[in-house]
């Protein structure tokens, strides 16, 4: 597509339930990257793939966290046993070269745990 | 301390002002500098971005950095209330990690 496309645009989950995010990037855009954003605040970066591996991972909060890549294609965001801290908006961003400020990002996953 | 400060507002103007927008930063091995606009319920866009000290102008916007003070602007001229949107300053280093660093955004309404 033409933009970076993430599913779903909102989500509400019991708290302590497994929840999967996906990201689409942009075709041939090698690099990718989650952040999070919290209500009122600025992102906060959580991982980021080159491919299908994840050399900078250091923005995951906790090992409830996890991510996966397949190729340089679609990308999961994966949490587990939800808390109510983890309600904010997941945004997925994509880029041609690692590196680059050109980052496209997509709309975002509303998650709130209730 | 945050290693990116940002006032959150809101900011309200009226249509045609001029708009200031800062942020200042504590990392002296921050590089490059980026201002992303976001609307609401919409990722950021990337909207400006500058390399080390100086000025760009582009349009009606002009990004300042002033690495001395660690202190970067934007400047909106002849506002629209189509600039009505939250503004982020992000940063990051040369060496760095690929991740970029946000401030928390000002909220910004131009008023008709």
């Amino acid at each position: 597509g033409a933009g970076v496309s993430q599913s779903p645009s909102n989500k509400v989950t019991e708290k302590g339930k497994d929840v999967e995010l996906r990201c689409d990037p942009i075709s041939g855009h090698t690099a990718l990257y989650w952040y999070r954003q919290r209500l009122g605040q600025g992102l906060e970066f959580l991982i980021y793939f080159q491919g299908n591996s994840a050399p900078d991972k250091s923005g995951l909060p906790s090992d409830r966290f996890s991510a996966e890549r397949t190729g340089e294609s679609v990308s999961t965001l994966t949490i587990q046993r939800t808390q109510q801290e983890d309600s904010a908006v997941y945004l997925c961003a994509s880029s041609f070269v690692p590196g680059s400020y050109g980052y496209t990002f997509g709309s975002g996953t509303r998650l709130t745990v209730v | 301390q945050k290693e990116v400060e940002q006032d959150p507002g809101p900011l309200s103007v009226p249509e045609g002002a001029i708009v200031s927008l800062n942020c200042t930063y504590s990392n002296s091995a921050f590089q490059y500098f980026m201002w992303y606009r976001q609307y609401s319920r919409k990722g950021p866009e990337l909207l400006m971005y500058t390399y080390s000290s100086g000025n760009k102008e582009d349009g009606r916007f002009t990004a300042q950095v002033d690495k001395s003070s660690k202190y970067i602007s934007l400047f909106i001229r002849d506002s629209q209330p189509s600039d009505s949107a939250t503004y982020l300053c992000a940063m990051k280093s040369v060496q760095g990690a690929q991740k970029l660093v946000f401030g928390q955004g000002t909220r910004l309404t131009i008023n008709p």
